[in-house]
């Protein structure tokens, strides 16, 4: 069935620093790709999305590209702020279908 | 315009108690989800509705019953609670309406069973 698979964390960084969270997905046709970030005692939000291979999705700093060769969604963002700790979840969806399915999640701890 | 919206935001349960969550949506989604959320297990899907009057099966569905008797509201019942139902409880809601496929989550209920 279908899969996604997050790098484990906590991934631990300074501010300004670069932040790449590994995603990779395993699916028979070609769905749409998510990622959704959860603040600490919050529900989670979309953060970002792609719909297709080679599309980008941005928001807040934050960047996805997809890639169909790799089957791979990695999330990046040159400069982090302690803002951004928080749990980033990758999510796959077909087109026509009602579910998404998630990774397990990657906490993200940003320190001064 | 509140999104999504979940009651109780606590609760501690004994073993064998029941109880209901609600969740509600004001955006008129047809789409709602009740989520579990477990340490290093992620989400997991337990029920979901395609529309008022409907429910389906999600990934861990036993111990739990939902109903969707009306559009705005999306009720996840516990008929005889289990220290594994311990959990974190989301509820989300989408549209197909927008082709945006975006799901909005509730803050989330927090149960304890004892």
């Amino acid at each position: 069935g279908d899969s996604v698979t997050q790098m484990e964390g906590p991934v631990t960084l300074s501010e300004e620093a670069f932040l790449t969270i590994n995603c990779t997905y395993t699916a028979t046709g070609y769905p749409s790709l998510f990622w959704y970030v959860q603040y600490p005692g919050e529900g989670l939000q979309l953060l970002l999305k792609a719909t297709k291979a080679d599309d980008k999705g941005s928001n807040k700093g934050f960047e996805a590209t997809y890639r169909k060769e790799t089957t791979s969604f990695h999330l990046e963002k040159g400069s982090v702020q302690v803002s951004d700790s928080a749990v980033y979840f990758c999510a796959l969806l077909y087109s026509g279908y009602s579910t998404l399915t998630f990774g397990k999640g990657t906490m993200l701890l940003v320190s001064p | 315009n509140a999104g999504v919206t979940q009651t109780p935001k606590f609760r501690v349960l004994k073993t064998g108690q029941s109880m209901t969550l609600l969740c509600a949506q004001d955006m008129n989604h047809e789409y709602m989800y009740w989520y579990r959320q477990d340490p290093g297990m992620g989400l997991r899907l337990i029920h979901y509705s395609v529309g008022e009057g409907t429910t389906a099966k999600g990934e861990v569905p036993d111990g739990y019953n939902v109903s969707r008797l009306k559009k705005q509201n999306f009720l996840l019942g516990l008929e005889s609670a289990a220290p594994s139902q311990t959990s974190v409880y989301f509820c989300a809601s989408t549209t197909r309406r927008d082709s945006t496929d975006t799901q909005y989550f509730g803050p989330g209920t927090r149960l304890t069973v004892l």
